[in-house]
């Protein structure tokens, strides 16, 4: 088993580009999550989803978007993307209480 | 929104040394969870609680989730310098994970 994959691990946008952060697990998870961690932070909840075809915002959603269409793949969308959405995101799945954390993905807008 | 207030921030011990650290928070959760994030990772669970009062144990590192359902401790017993790295309370509320701020802990040699 893979895990939880994210992809890319790098990326620097403009500012005013649109990009999506890609994650897919192969555990058959019904819950997955995407957070955000700035430096010297906790993690921040942006979206989650309880299963294929539901989703439900978290703490900061503003900027993004998300989609679930299959149990696997749940990716997040940035629309528009501006100098605070300057992060670190990461994707996890979870089962009972576990949850399983992808490696992250290492955003710079500029 | 929830919040998990997590303490100390930081910690700069010498090898061998104990150290506990907590988590509160004004909310009552069913379950409290332990993570922890090594440099460039994403976190990983250490210890998950599920009844008020339970004190579980993974190796040196020992949990306990509050009698009022409002607060976490970790202690890791005896450091050693892989144990360097930060450490998340998380609670479950509903399937929403919500994480403290960290405890950024310093081991050294």
């Amino acid at each position: 088993n893979a895990g939880v994959t994210q992809t890319p691990k790098f990326r620097i946008l403009k500012i005013g580009q649109s990009m999506t952060l890609q994650c897919t697990q192969d555990m058959n998870h019904n819950y997955m999550y995407w957070y955000r961690q700035d430096p010297g932070m906790g993690l921040k909840l942006i979206y989650y989803s309880v299963g294929a075809g539901i989703t439900d915002k978290g703490e900061v959603p503003n900027g993004y978007n998300v989609s679930r269409s299959t149990t696997e793949d749940f990716p997040l969308r940035l629309e528009l993307a501006a100098p605070s959405q300057t992060s670190v995101y990461f994707c996890a799945s979870m089962v009972s209480t576990e949850a399983f954390f992808g490696q992250g993905t290492r955003l710079t807008v500029v | 929104g929830q919040q998990l207030n997590q303490s100390p921030q930081s910690m700069f011990i010498q090898e061998g040394e104990d150290v506990s650290m907590n988590c509160t928070s004004s909310s009552i959760f069913n379950t409290w969870l332990w993570y922890k994030q090594d440099p460039g990772e994403g976190p990983v669970l250490l210890i998950a609680l599920y009844k008020a009062g339970e004190l579980t144990s993974n190796g040196r590192l020992t949990a306990q989730f509050g009698i009022t359902r409002k607060d976490s401790f970790l202690n890791i017993s005896a450091s050693i310098p892989s144990d360097v790295g930060i450490y998340f309370c998380v609670a479950n509320q509903g399937g929403k994970l919500i994480f403290g701020q960290g405890t950024e802990l310093s081991v050294k040699p």
